[in-house]
């Protein structure tokens, strides 16, 4: 099955600086992959996602860049502000299957 | 909010008792999926219904059994509870089956065997 591996398991950031997230893949078959977010005590909320058809989406202060051949995608936060700190997990799935893949979480921690 | 409801929030009981923790999916999907978030496992995908059939299976023990009504909600039964089998179960819920909808995640139920 999918293998989904995600780092840093931890990251601190000052206020206003950028945060990067990366995670790898083992199935090339899977073709979506989504962000959450995690806040303590809450579900996860789905941030952003992208499809292997796209090599990059961004809304706003985050953005989603994926390479299909490298099987990476990662998360970009940029201006990073204190209610940005949360748990963010990647995830992967693929067609017919749709259940997600999730990778082990990044605890987030913005400095103000 | 997601517009995925879970209940109970907390649950606990005891080691060899069984308990049904119960799902409303989003108006309009048809979806429903359950995962199992611990801190040795993380978050893992146990099983997924389509408009009241089973679609997918993941890590889901033979213990544990769910099922989706006419009115799309879900129920998850776990029984011969372990202590192991403390954790946070949630449900997501989705628009349809065989494409990659996105899923939205319910607040879980925390499950606490003693």
């Amino acid at each position: 099955g999918e293998n989904v591996e995600q780092h840093p398991s931890t990251l601190s950031v000052q206020e206003g600086d950028s945060a990067v997230i990366k995670c790898t893949y083992s199935d090339s078959a899977s073709n979506y992959f989504p962000w959450y977010k995690q806040e303590l005590g809450k579900g996860p909320q789905l941030i952003i996602d992208i499809r292997s058809n796209v090599g990059e989406k961004k809304d706003q202060r985050i953005a989603v860049t994926l390479n299909k051949t490298a099987k990476h995608f990662s998360l970009h936060i940029t201006e990073t502000q204190p209610e940005d700190s949360a748990v963010y997990f990647c995830a992967a799935s693929t067609t017919g299957a749709n259940n997600l893949f999730f990778g082990t979480g990044t605890r987030l921690t913005v400095i103000p | 909010d997601s517009g995925v409801t879970q209940t109970p929030k907390h649950l606990i009981t005891a080691t060899g008792q069984r308990v049904t923790l119960r799902c409303s999916p989003r108006s309009g999907d048809l979806s429903v999926y359950w995962y199992q978030q611990s801190l040795d496992q993380g978050l893992q995908f146990l099983i997924q219904y389509y408009n009241g059939e089973e679609r997918a299976k993941g890590n889901i023990l033979e213990r544990f059994s769910a099922q989706q009504f006419p009115d799309l909600h879900s129920e998850l039964n776990l029984s011969s509870l372990e202590l192991g089998d403390s954790a946070l179960y949630f449900c997501a819920s989705s628009l349809g089956w065989g494409r990659n909808h996105e899923q939205y995640f319910g607040p879980g139920t925390r499950l606490t065997v003693t």
